[in-house]
């Protein structure tokens, strides 16, 4: 069955240092992946995706995610964190068939950016 | 840019009665579904909809869930008989033809 693994509840990196937020996946056939990232007290924001294509990809606010097929791995990743980027990272996998996809979330990491 | 809107954005009942939480989707989207965070935890599937019928359903969505599309531009998750393990944040979200799914900014539901 499809799902998704955090390891990591918490990760803390200095502002300006690199980021990484682990996720690794299970699936059959060719995985659907998603990082989608919570603020306080806010709702889910898509960050970005991997459908096909170029192993790294790119989304929103600096962030990019390096799809590793070897590793079964989707980490998440930014050059240089900052403070603003404090938040509860979620990644999620695609489960299902047609257009009724439903999302398997991973249990969260929560990323603290230290001034 | 569009955006998935939830109303309330708080909701307190007691134990055992009714609650509709309303969600306006995206215009244009046709794949509608809710989700639920108890407090700081996992983002659970609750169910999907499409075409006007429920597509799935997890083990979460029993009978005393129920969904409905009443209008063309709201969808509504009611929950019949509210028990304090529902006590949660409910998250709509919906998806055009593209695979990513926008979620609402989320209902907290306290149930005492």
């Amino acid at each position: 069955a499809q799902s998704v693994a955090q390891p990591e509840d918490q990760v803390n990196v200095a502002e300006g240092n690199p980021l990484t937020v682990k996720c690794t996946y299970s699936v059959s056939g060719n995985p659907y992946l998603f990082w989608y990232v919570q603020y306080p007290n806010r709702g889910l924001q898509f960050l970005l995706k991997y459908i096909t294509g170029d192993n790294l990809v790119k989304g929103s606010y600096g962030f990019e995610a390096e799809f590793n097929k070897s590793q079964t791995s989707f980490h998440l990743k930014k050059p240089s964190a900052l403070v603003s980027d404090s938040a509860l990272y979620f990644c999620a996998v695609r489960r299902g068939s047609s257009g009724t996809y439903k999302y398997i979330f991973g249990t969260g990491t929560r990323l603290k950016v230290l001034a | 840019e569009p955006e998935v809107t939830q109303t309330p954005s708080h909701q307190v009942t007691q134990m055992g009665q009714e609650v509709i939480l309303r969600c306006v989707p995206i215009s244009n989207h046709l794949y509608f579904y809710w989700y639920r965070q108890i407090l700081g935890q996992k983002v659970e599937f609750l169910v999907s909809f499409y075409n006007n019928e429920i597509s799935e359903k997890s083990e979460i969505f029993d009978d005393q869930f129920s969904v409905e599309r009443p209008d063309g531009s709201n969808f509504t998750l009611k929950i019949r008989s509210t028990k304090l393990e529902d006590s949660a944040m409910y998250f709509c979200a919906s998806k055009g033809e593209q695979e990513t799914q926008y979620f609402g900014p989320g209902t907290r539901l306290l149930v005492l």
